[in-house]
């Protein structure tokens, strides 16, 4: 059964840059999209981006300009980078698996069936 | 993307059922069967319940079910249990590949 464990600094000062990384483990990452998605404290959660397997990505017009997702599927891990952080961004960040048809017409799928437990972060001088 | 819109907080004394509702746009819930319902308990992940707005993952109780009609979509608990209390989500797709969630409904078994 596949697992996401995410990784990074807890702690990122405003103006720096956040890097997190997932590894993927029980399963192969190839074949799969996979997304971060963040949760601040005591709110709901958004969807931030999504990469697949061979490198295609998507990001949500809100946060593109300062979201870089990446994967190494030699490591099996997908990571996200969050550039010019501020205390907004103190958030719960999760990876997950994103199950989304190859053919960009297919209307079915779209949505996360397994989570990683999440990480938070905290961005604080 | 603006957020869907849920109901804060809905609650229910065990047996009974309640509804949680998700309502979007024309560009969201409304023009795609592609809703997804998660679960959330204190201090853990996510959890899908239903995907494609009334499918059942295998392991999920049939107790939660989900319907759509024009803008908004559903998801109903039924037989509600103390182990039901908990936040959800709605997720909806929202074009051009992308996805936009709700803001999240906390339920209390009274």
């Amino acid at each position: 059964q596949v697992q996401l464990q995410e990784s990074g600094p807890g702690l990122v000062k405003p103006s720096e840059t956040l890097s997190l990384t997932c590894s993927v483990s029980g399963g192969s990452i190839t074949s799969y999209y996979w997304s971060w998605i963040r949760q601040p404290p005591g709110k709901g959660l958004e969807w931030i981006a999504y990469i697949y397997y061979s490198g295609s990505t998507n990001y949500n017009s809100s946060l593109k300009s300062r979201v870089t997702i990446s994967v190494d599927t030699s490591k099996n891990q997908v990571s996200l980078k969050l550039s010019s952080v501020t205390a907004a961004d103190t958030a719960v960040y999760y990876c997950a698996r994103v199950l989304i048809p190859a053919a960009p017409s297919a209307r079915y799928y779209y949505y996360m069936d397994v989570w990683g437990k999440g990480t938070t972060v905290t961005v604080s001088s | 993307q603006s957020a869907l819109t849920q109901p804060a907080s809905v609650s229910g004394s065990p047996g009974q059922s309640i509804t949680i509702s998700c309502t979007g746009t024309s560009s969201d819930v409304g023009s795609y069967n592609l809703v997804s319902w998660y679960q959330q308990h204190p201090g853990k992940a996510p959890k899908l319940m239903i995907y494609e707005v009334s499918k059942r993952p295998s392991g999920v109780s049939n107790r939660f079910s989900g319907s759509k009609s024009g803008n908004t979509a559903s998801l109903t608990i039924s037989g509600l249990q103390a182990e039901d209390e908990a936040d959800y989500y709605c997720c909806s797709y929202a074009g051009s590949r992308t996805f936009v969630f709700g803001t999240g409904t906390k339920v209390t078994v009274l």
